[in-house]
């Protein structure tokens, strides 16, 4: 069966420092796709990034980066000098068997950060 | 497009009452999702539809949860009887039929408080 592990329950930096959000995922499928989302105190999930499990490659986006290692099955996402605005729970995600499937994603329980100004 | 909308946006129901909530997708998004999300919690899955064909409702939470795609573009929810237990977040995603098809965009979710 498919799991992610978020163990960060929450946690809390003051603007401008970097922080970095774990996720080690369990799957038998070879072929899988893991996701990061936002969930900011709106409510809305708002998808950040998708990596497929043939693409090790990390990826920045801003002040966004992914580190994914296959070797030790985590999916990490930093968050460089960190601004309120990013305040919000993160989600890690997995899905098997090419997008979704049958089986929807699978979440983790998510990181509750806080940036304190 | 405005992305994925549910209503209502907030239910409040006494125990026992029936309760239906609905899920517009993007349009031309043919895969639907419904998902529970409870405090504290990430999202957790219940049921998919392709076009208006259940593909996999095993994971719905009991009996008394049902959804409907009926022509395949909004979806409909319904609980049965509903317990002080179903209280959650019920939150809908689509995804469309490109090469990125797996990213699926989410709605805001209807809020079920059960008294």
């Amino acid at each position: 069966a498919q799991k992610v592990t978020q163990a960060q329950t929450e946690i809390s930096v003051v603007e401008k420092e970097d922080v970095t959000l774990d996720c080690v995922y369990e799957t038998r499928d070879t072929t899988y796709y893991l996701f990061w989302y936002k969930q900011p105190p709106s409510g809305e999930l708002v998808f950040l990034i998708r990596r497929n499990s043939f693409d090790e490659q990390n990826e920045i986006s801003g002040r966004y980066s992914w580190n994914f290692q296959k070797s030790t099955s985590s999916f990490n996402f930093t968050i460089t000098a960190s601004q309120v605005v990013d305040s919000a729970v993160y989600f890690c995600a997995l899905s098997e068997a090419g997008g979704g499937g049958a089986d929807g994603l699978t979440f983790g329980k998510g990181t509750h950060l806080i940036i304190q100004p | 497009d405005t992305g994925v909308s549910q209503n209502p946006r907030h239910k409040i129901t006494k125990r026992g009452q029936n309760v239906t909530f609905r899920c517009d997708p993007i349009s031309e998004h043919n895969r639907l999702y419904w998902y529970r999300q409870t405090l504290g919690q990430g999202p957790e899955f219940l049921t998919y539809f392709q076009n208006e064909a259940q593909l996999e409702k095993s994971r719905l939470l009991s009996d008394r949860f049902s959804a409907e795609r009926p022509k395949g573009s909004f979806s409909t929810l319904e609980i049965q009887r509903t317990e002080q237990g179903d209280s959650a977040m019920y939150l809908c995603a689509s995804t469309g039929r490109e090469a990125s098809y797996n990213e699926q965009f989410f709605g805001p979710g209807t809020r079920l408080t059960v008294l």
